[in-house]
């Protein structure tokens, strides 16, 4: 069964706009959430992170938001840009820091 | 000069041949990774190592094996290579923090 949750596997937006991701997780001992972009034919790269005692982290045009008791993440990107189309992973790290569990990635696409 | 390499970039095998996948980097971190993609069910964690004589099983450890030759230096290892093995194969690398984790670029890797 899996702990980290993309329901939405594809979203399409206009450029300008705001892009929503969103990720829910199942476990409560996961205690540190990341967001990671992966373009085609190259790995995974670090985006945003947020810790369990934040309801809130921001970095420029990306913010991510936590919902502790609903066990929900969303990343907002505003405003979206046709680079920013890529592959996004919603990851969550266990307590002990030694795994990180991922989703199963949203597929962003902003068009022109 | 990518932080973290792997090699080959891809390859085709056969059912019941042995192949290593080869993991290099150089950003002087002593956790290292490896994880497979599969379309839907994003990265998942095959082994990882803390340090040169550290080696733990991930979530999905069985025909698999490892080897951590140097600090630099994490190889995968398919014994004897099935079809359900076709996947992209990334590696990562983190520092003693462990929260972001940095990957390579993948291995595609079919097997026939």
């Amino acid at each position: 069964d899996q702990q980290v949750k993309q329901n939405s596997p594809s979203l399409s937006v206009q450029e300008g706009r705001i892009s929503i991701l969103n990720c829910d997780y199942t476990n409560s001992m996961f205690d540190y959430f990341l967001w990671y972009k992966k373009y085609p034919a190259e790995g995974p790269t670090f985006l945003i992170s947020i810790s369990s005692i934040k309801d809130k982290n921001e970095d420029g045009r990306f913010t991510v938001f936590l919902n502790k008791s609903a066990k929900h993440l969303s990343l907002h990107i505003v405003p979206s840009q046709p680079g920013d189309s890529a592959v996004y992973f919603c990851a969550a790290l266990n307590n002990a820091g030694n795994m990180l569990t991922f989703g199963g990635g949203t597929r962003l696409m902003v068009k022109p | 000069d990518a932080d973290v390499t792997q090699t080959p970039r891809n390859r085709i095998t056969k059912t019941g041949k042995r192949i290593m996948l080869e993991c290099s980097q150089t950003k002087g971190h002593d956790r290292m990774y490896w994880y497979r993609q599969d379309p839907g069910l994003g990265l998942r964690l095959i082994y990882y190592s803390f340090d040169v004589k550290d080696i733990n099983k991930g979530e999905i450890s069985d025909g698999y094996s490892v080897s951590r030759q140097a600090q630099a230096k994490f190889s995968l290892s398919l014994e004897s290579a099935i079809p359900n093995q076709t996947a992209l194969y990334f590696c990562a690398t983190s520092d003693l923090l462990g929260k972001t984790q940095y990957f390579g670029p993948g291995t595609r890797l079919l097997v026939l």
